[in-house]
This record gives C-alpha cells, structure tokens and sequence, in this order.
C-alpha cells in the first residue's frame, strides 16, 4: 500500500536553531512530491513541487531535497512566524492524478 | 484577488439530512478537488475533477457526491451524512492536473467544518 510517513510528529525549536523535517513514502514510480505549510485553521500553503532524485528547491529560510525513497524540508535560522504545521504529499502512480499527504509536522519556533 | 471559496464555513446538521458544500475559484482553473482533514489521518482526497463534466474518485469517496457543470464551481454533496463525516473539508485547485506541469501549485479554500450529529 502506497504511503507517506511524516517525521517527527511535532518539533520545538529556538528562533535560529536550525532543523530538518522527513517525508519518507513508498509509491509505486513517483511522480512528484510535494510541500504545503498550514497555520492553524486555515487551508494548506503550496511551497514547492520536487520531481527527482537530487533536486531542490528554496523559498527564504526553506529548502526542499529528494532522493529516491524521501524528501527533506530544512529550515535555517527559523523564526516564529515559521510556526506552523508542514505538510508533505505524493502523487500517486501512474495513470492517476490522486494525492497522499502524510499527516503532518507540527513545527513551533521560541524567540 | 485569486481565490478559493467554500460555503458554509461552518455547519451543524443532523444524520440523514441532505446538504450541499459549495466551492468556487476565480482562476480559470481545470483541476479540481475535495480532501477531509481529521487528527491523526492527515488530508484525505474524496474526489478530484480534471475538467468540466469529468470527476474521479479518489482515497474515500464512500458517501460523497460531486458534480462539475462549471469550469469555476466543484460542490460537494453529501445525499445522507453520518456522523463519521464529521471532518474539515477542505477544497483546492490548480491549473493543470499534477502531472502536467513542471511546478505545480494547488490552492486551498479556507476550510468547511462540519458537524453531523
């Protein structure tokens, strides 16, 4: 069964401690993956979008990596308005458009 | 301003009693889809439509009814709700399917938080 694994649940961290969130999945041929941010009752944020093994991606203090089997959101020097809960999901297959979302990292940054 | 909307924000209804969640984006875009969101399962995709008249079941659609007669509107029908629908709903679009396009970028509504009692 095609899944997408989140790691770790909930991270605290202190205002320029810099970290690393995981997205590991197992799919049958990936076929994109992809980040969100959600901040608490509002509707998931597109971050970005990774295609390949050994490609990435960078917004500000963010940067997204893949490889084969997983995929890396690392935050430098966060801040608090990085607070939020991130969210990663994969692209099932082939000859489907539907979507997988792992089940979050609730992320909560201390001045 | 480009945007998702869903209506109502907010609902409280009872087992059995029909009920509509509308969803609109102002963007032109083709795809379109429903998740649910519950603690400890993350966003589950209901249903998805690649364009006007073609709809597509995705991870749990048991219970759920779409249409898309409009380019602009995707509702979300639920014929007889139950209390294991009680969720956040949660609409989003995107230009292109995820596959098409080299830098996909879907957009969410803010949310319907329903409750069936």
């Amino acid at each position: 069964e095609d899944q997408v694994t989140q790691s770790p649940e909930a991270l605290r961290l202190q205002e320029g401690e810099s970290s690393s969130l995981n997205c590991s999945y197992t799919v049958s041929g990936l076929r994109g993956l992809f980040w969100y941010r959600q901040d608490p009752g509002k509707g998931p944020e597109f971050l970005f979008t990774l295609y390949s093994a050994g490609e990435e991606k960078e917004k500000e203090r963010l940067k997204a990596t893949l490889t084969k089997k997983e995929s890396f959101l690392h935050i430098t020097a966060p801040k608090p308005e990085d607070s939020a809960t991130y969210l990663c999901a994969v692209q099932e297959g082939l000859g489907t458009d539907k979507l997988i979302f792992g089940t979050g990292t609730r992320l909560q940054v201390f001045p | 301003e480009a945007q998702v909307t869903q209506n109502p924000r907010y609902l409280i209804t009872v087992t059995g009693k029909k009920l509509t969640v509308t969803c609109s984006q102002n963007m032109n875009h083709e795809y379109m889809s429903w998740y649910r969101q519950d603690p400890g399962l993350g966003l589950r995709q209901i249903y998805y439509s690649m364009n006007v008249e073609v709809t597509d079941k995705g991870d749990v659609p048991e219970g759920y009814k779409v249409s898309r007669k409009e380019k602009r509107n995707f509702p979300l029908i639920l014929e007889s709700p139950s209390p294991n629908q009680t969720s956040l709903y949660f609409c989003a679009s995107s230009l292109y399917p995820p596959e098409r396009v080299s830098s996909y970028e879907q957009y969410f509504g803010p949310g319907t938080r329903l409750t069936v009692t």
